[in-house]
């Protein structure tokens, strides 16, 4: 089946630092890629997306390249500040036998990020 | 749009009791879903339904019922409340494979 893994947390940078949070994925055939975000007693929220290889999500500093030839989609931004702190999940979504759609969470990394 | 809204916030139950979860959307989005997370350990499908009156279970459905009498609504029923379902629990809805969108959560803590 299908499946998502992430590096574990926590990730603790300092303000202005790069982040990379890396995201692999398995599945069997083209699914659309996604980072979600929750911020503290927050529900889930969409970062960007990207839904075919090569291409790049954007959203608020946070890029992320769909990378079908090492499957993955590892989310980077240049400068992180301390609202960034969150917990950042990968996902992936694809259709299923039957045609419906189900998503793949990974287990998120947490982001800490210190002024 | 309110877009996803979740009752109650927060319940405490009391082992053997019941409650429901309710979930709505205003999006008029086919799909919904219920999840659940605990600490550290990501999200877990419960139950998902692709339209009204057609539900299917998920990673983790025993414990739980769902029904989806219309587009809109998409309650989470436990029926006998254990320990083991104190969690925090997001409902969320799509449109088919694009981007999910999550209620605020409700947090449960069974006693």
């Amino acid at each position: 089946g299908n499946s998502v893994t992430q590096m574990e947390g926590p990730v603790t940078l300092s303000e202005e630092a790069f982040l990379t949070i890396n995201c692999t994925y398995t599945a069997t055939g083209y699914p659309s890629l996604f980072w979600y975000v929750q911020y503290p007693g927050e529900g889930l929220q969409l970062l960007l997306k990207a839904t075919k290889a090569d291409d790049k999500g954007s959203n608020k500093g946070f890029e992320a390249t769909y990378r079908k030839e090492t499957t993955s989609f590892h989310l980077e931004k240049g400068s992180v500040q301390v609202s960034d702190s969150a917990v950042y999940f990968c996902a992936l979504s694809e259709t299923q036998a039957g045609g419906s759609y189900i998503p793949t969470f990974g287990r998120g990394t947490s982001l800490i990020v210190h002024p | 749009n309110a877009g996803v809204t979740q009752t109650p916030k927060f319940r405490i139950l009391k082992i053997g009791q019941s409650m429901t979860l309710q979930c709505a959307q205003d999006m008029n989005h086919n799909y919904m879903y219920w999840y659940r997370q605990d600490p550290g350990m990501g999200l877990k499908l419960i139950y998902y339904s692709v339209g009204a009156g057609i539900t299917d279970k998920g990673e983790v459905p025993n414990g739980y019922n769902v029904s989806r009498s219309t587009t809109e609504d998409f309650p989470l029923r436990l029926e006998l409340a254990a320990p083991s379902q104190t969690s925090v629990y997001f409902c969320a809805s799509s449109y088919s494979e694009e981007t999910q969108y999550f209620g605020p959560g409700t947090r449960l803590l069974v006693l």
